[in-house]
């Protein structure tokens, strides 16, 4: 089965500072990668996905990933961190065939200090 | 971008009672909606893949008549809690995929539930 891991419950940068969130996949196949975010008593919006080309994939609000098959690993980042990116974001994988479900990591909550 | 809208956004019901929650994909056709639970600072669980014009898909432990889905149309999707218990409040978000092939799932801004 497919999955995907967030090691850190947590990551905390300072604004004006790079960030990054890491995201590990487990998969049979090629790996359809998504990345999310959640503000609070929100659903999830979408930031970017990795289907197929570009192992750097670029997406809303200055968002980043990078796709790394030998470490299968899709980190999001993002050059210079906002207060206002302070969030949940999610890692998700696709489950399965002709696109059905999505199997989302534990989550990272993302600090971003003034 | 594609929309989808959840109402209520919050509700409260006494034990025993059942509760609906809609779905609706705003802007866009949806044969395939999702419906997950979080539960607090944990990850989305899915709970049911709905179908239009058929019988849901439930994931394993998901209780299929306590959790009824109804996929009428290809904008509107339900999920009644039935007989709601305290550990079914929860945070119910619905998602819809939209038939353009672009592979995302667009979500619900999600339907606060809780039991009393």
């Amino acid at each position: 089965a497919q999955s995907v891991a967030q090691p850190e419950d947590q990551v905390n940068v300072a604004e004006g500072n790079p960030l990054t969130v890491k995201c590990t996949y487990s998969v049979s196949g090629n790996p359809y990668l998504f990345w999310y975010v959640q503000y609070p008593n929100r659903g999830l919006q979408f930031l970017l996905k990795y289907i197929t080309g570009d192992n750097l994939v670029k997406g809303s609000y200055g968002f980043e990933a990078e796709f790394n098959k030998s470490q299968t690993s899709f980190h999001l980042k993002k050059p210079s961190a906002l207060v206002s990116d302070s969030a949940l974001y999610f890692c998700a994988v696709r489950d399965g065939w002709g696109f059905q479900k999505l199997v989302f990591g534990t989550g990272t909550r993302l600090l971003v200090s003034p | 971008g594609a929309v989808v809208s959840q109402h209520p956004s919050r509700v409260i019901c006494k034990s025993g009672t059942s509760v609906k929650i809609e779905c609706r994909s705003l802007d866009f056709q949806a044969t395939t909606m999702f419906w997950y639970r979080q539960f607090p600072k944990k990850s989305l669980m899915l709970m049911a893949t709905s179908n239009e014009g058929s019988k849901a898909t439930y994931e394993q432990g998901v209780e299929k008549d306590k959790f009824l889905i109804n996929h009428a149309s290809l904008t509107l999707s339900t999920l009644t809690v039935t007989s709601a218990h305290p550990e079914d409040s929860s945070f119910y978000i619905c998602s819809a995929k939209s038939e353009r092939g672009t592979y995302e799932q667009y979500f619900g801004p999600g339907t606060r539930l809780t039991v009393t």
